[in-house]
């Protein structure tokens, strides 16, 4: 099955304290990217990869750090999260090129940090 | 770059009235436009997409919406709404060139409520 998966799907962690959210897709596309969705405020993209050892900062990176080393997986990185990073995130995943392909989400991340 | 703006953020309404969510959106070159569902707890399923062709354009689950190139527009429609429509739709647009090329703009969101 054709798919976008995440992990954890929920977490509850503490300021400061390093976390990584897994992300990866079996669909053998290129793009790839984050968001996080916070209330009010709709989806934002956070960092998006056009293929391997290529990324590039969306609209919100500050905090956040990502990196592409093979093509199914596209991990996302807080080094030092902070209460403002809690939110809901979504990885996506669509073929490199064409703008009109779609982009296909996984289920999401619930991240807490107190 | 593009933006998008969802003219409500809630819509209230009963079972098998019709409904109208409508967006709104801004960009210098041409887009592709989509509506996302999200349902309570769950990932964001496409709804429908406009690429180009027929403005009209029908999706999942009885939902259509309508490009409306001179005013900017897209909206989401459906005739008769059921409980199971509940849920929470994104409107988005992702330019067909430029710098941007490939990025999902969304709007912020509008709840539908169908009540009984």
């Amino acid at each position: 099955e054709a798919q976008v998966t995440q992990n954890p799907r929920y977490l509850i962690t503490v300021t400061g304290k390093k976390l990584t959210v897994t992300c990866s897709q079996n669909m053998n596309h290129e793009y790839m990217s984050w968001y996080r969705q916070d209330p009010g405020l709709g989806l934002r993209q956070i960092y998006y990869s056009m293929n391997v050892e290529v990324t590039d900062k969306g609209d919100v990176p500050e905090g956040y750090k990502v990196s592409r080393k093979e093509k199914r997986n596209f991990p996302l990185i807080l080094e030092s999260p902070s209460p403002n990073q809690t939110s809901l995130y979504f990885c996506a995943s669509r073929v490199q090129g064409l703008a009109s392909y779609e982009q296909y989400f996984g289920p999401g991340t619930r991240l807490t940090v107190t | 770059a593009q933006s998008v703006t969802q003219l409500d953020s809630q819509v209230p309404v009963f079972e098998e009235a019709p409904v109208e969510l409508r967006c709104n959106y801004s960009s210098s070159v041409s887009v592709y436009l989509f509506w996302y569902v999200q349902y309570p707890n769950q990932g964001l399923q496409l709804l429908l997409k406009y690429l180009s062709g027929s403005t009209l354009v029908k999706g999942i689950n009885g939902f259509e919406a309508e490009f409306n190139k001179s005013q900017t527009s897209f909206h989401l429609r459906k005739p008769s709404v059921h409980i199971s429509d509940t849920a929470e739709y994104f409107c988005a647009v992702q330019a067909d060139r430029g710098s941007t090329l490939g990025r999902l703009y969304f709007g912020r969101g509008t709840q539908l409520t169908v009540w009984p």
